[in-house]
């Protein structure tokens, strides 16, 4: 069975200054690997996505990923975060066959100082 | 959007009373979910369809059932509501052709008291 590990439940990291989040999944084959924002009180926005290629990823907002196998990561950057990035990002697998649903880590937190 | 509309956006229920909260798709997609997002376990799947008439169970599926008569619509019920059901509900599509993808709508807050 497909799983996601989102290590860190909480960061809080100065405006301007850069982000990476976490993302560990186990999966037997090549996952396809997804990267979500949930603002308070709304729905979750796909940031970026990873299924074949190049293993970095550019997505929405600024932000990019990059698709480690020999350490099955999937890690989330931002080279300055603002503000306005502030919520909870969430990591998840899906496989290509079957049912197709993703399975989600538990989240990261991002809280954004002045 | 993907065109996704769930309802009600919020509902407040008494244990032991049956709920059912809808999905509305305009999208024609042949595959929809249903996930309840709670405090430290991100989102979980409860149940899905692959087509009308055709469901399957998710991880978290006891006490729930759910049932798709069109296309464009899926429902989720709660036959007798508990506490633990307490929980933000979302509806998701993801499209038949290429990627995984899956689009969200704005969920469901419903409080069992």
């Amino acid at each position: 069975a497909q799983s996601v590990t989102q290590p860190d439940i909480h960061i809080t990291v100065s405006e301007g200054a850069s982000l990476e989040l976490r993302c560990n999944y186990s999966y037997g084959a090549t996952p396809y690997l997804f990267w979500y924002v949930q603002s308070p009180g709304q729905g979750l926005q796909l940031l970026l996505k990873y299924f074949s290629g190049d293993t970095l990823v550019q997505g929405i907002k600024g932000f990019e990923a990059e698709f480690k196998r020999s350490q099955s990561s999937f890690n989330l950057r931002k080279p300055s975060v603002h503000w306005s990035d502030a919520a909870e990002y969430f990591c998840a697998v899906a496989a290509d066959t079957g049912r197709r649903a993703l399975t989600f880590g538990s989240g990261t937190r991002l809280q954004v100082q002045p | 959007d993907a065109g996704i509309t769930q309802s009600p956006r919020h509902k407040v229920t008494e244990t032991g009373t049956p709920v059912t909260l809808r999905c509305h798709q305009t999208e024609n997609h042949r595959y929809m979910y249903w996930y309840r997002q709670d405090p430290g376990h991100g989102l979980r799947l409860i149940h899905y369809s692959y087509g009308v008439k055709d469901t399957d169970k998710g991880e978290v599926s006891d006490g729930y059932s759910v049932s798709r008569s069109k296309t464009e619509d899926f429902l989720l019920t709660l036959e007798s509501a508990t506490s633990s059901q307490t929980s933000v509900y979302f509806c998701a599509i993801t499209t038949t052709t290429g990627s995984t993808e899956a689009f969200f709508g704005q969920g469901t807050r419903l409080t069992v008291v």
